[in-house]
């Protein structure tokens, strides 16, 4: 199993613009979440989601949508990327024994 | 005031010293977890914990439900441990019907040879 991919690993954007950060998982989980992680500060749930269809906000939801077409995918979407969405994105899934599988990470800076 | 606390923020040891980091937090749990983050790599799982005590080779993972604390040991320190490690915490207060993680600030450890 390859586990929980994100693309890309880094990325630059400008103010305004917009991206699709990608997350994948080969393990059939049903639950998948969106995290950021801010230097100095624990990471924060963007977006979860328990299943293809069913997706909710968590902490810090504004500026981003996600959708769950596949249990597979689950893709975070930032509409008009401001500078505070400078972030590292981590996706992760939820295992059958609830232990956490995360991705390796996306570096986003939007200058 | 953070719902998982982390102590120390930041620690310095020698080869093979004995390490202990510390988690304490303000809500019932379901689970606890501890997380390991190289600089600039990924976030791996160390253990996950709902009660007692866990090994893994040098790693030792224990928690109180009735004080609400967690403590994660390393035996024989190494420089590969120097890493940042995490605790969090699974609530059914944080919403989402498995509970979703509140997560710590990390506690950064340096190995010196």
């Amino acid at each position: 199993n390859a586990g929980v991919t994100q693309t890309p690993k880094f990325r630059i954007l400008k103010i305004g613009q917009s991206m699709t950060l990608q997350c994948t998982q080969d393990m059939n989980h049903n639950y998948m979440y969106w995290y950021r992680q801010d230097p100095g500060m624990g990471l924060k749930l963007i977006y979860y989601s328990v299943g293809a269809g069913i997706t909710d906000k968590g902490e810090v939801p504004n500026g981003y949508n996600v959708s769950r077409s596949t249990t597979e995918d689950f893709p975070l979407r930032l509409e008009l990327a401001a500078p505070s969405q400078t972030s590292v994105y981590f996706c992760a899934s939820l295992g059958d024994r609830s232990e956490q599988y995360f991705g390796p990470g996306t570096r986003l800076t939007v200058t | 005031k953070n719902e998982v606390e982390q102590s120390p923020q930041n620690l310095t040891a020698q080869e093979g010293e004995f390490i202990t980091i510390n988690c304490s937090y303000s809500v019932g749990i379901s689970a606890l977890h501890w997380l390991q983050q190289h600089p600039g790599g990924g976030i791996v799982s160390l253990f996950m914990l709902s009660s007692g005590k866990k090994k893994h080779g040098r790693l030792i993972a224990t928690i109180n439900i009735q004080e609400k604390h967690s403590s994660l040991h390393i035996t024989a320190s190494h420089p590969r441990d120097s890493a940042v490690y995490i605790c969090a915490v699974r609530s059914f207060f944080y919403g989402g019907s498995q509970g979703n993680l509140i997560f710590g600030k990390g506690t950064k450890l340096s190995v010196k040879p």
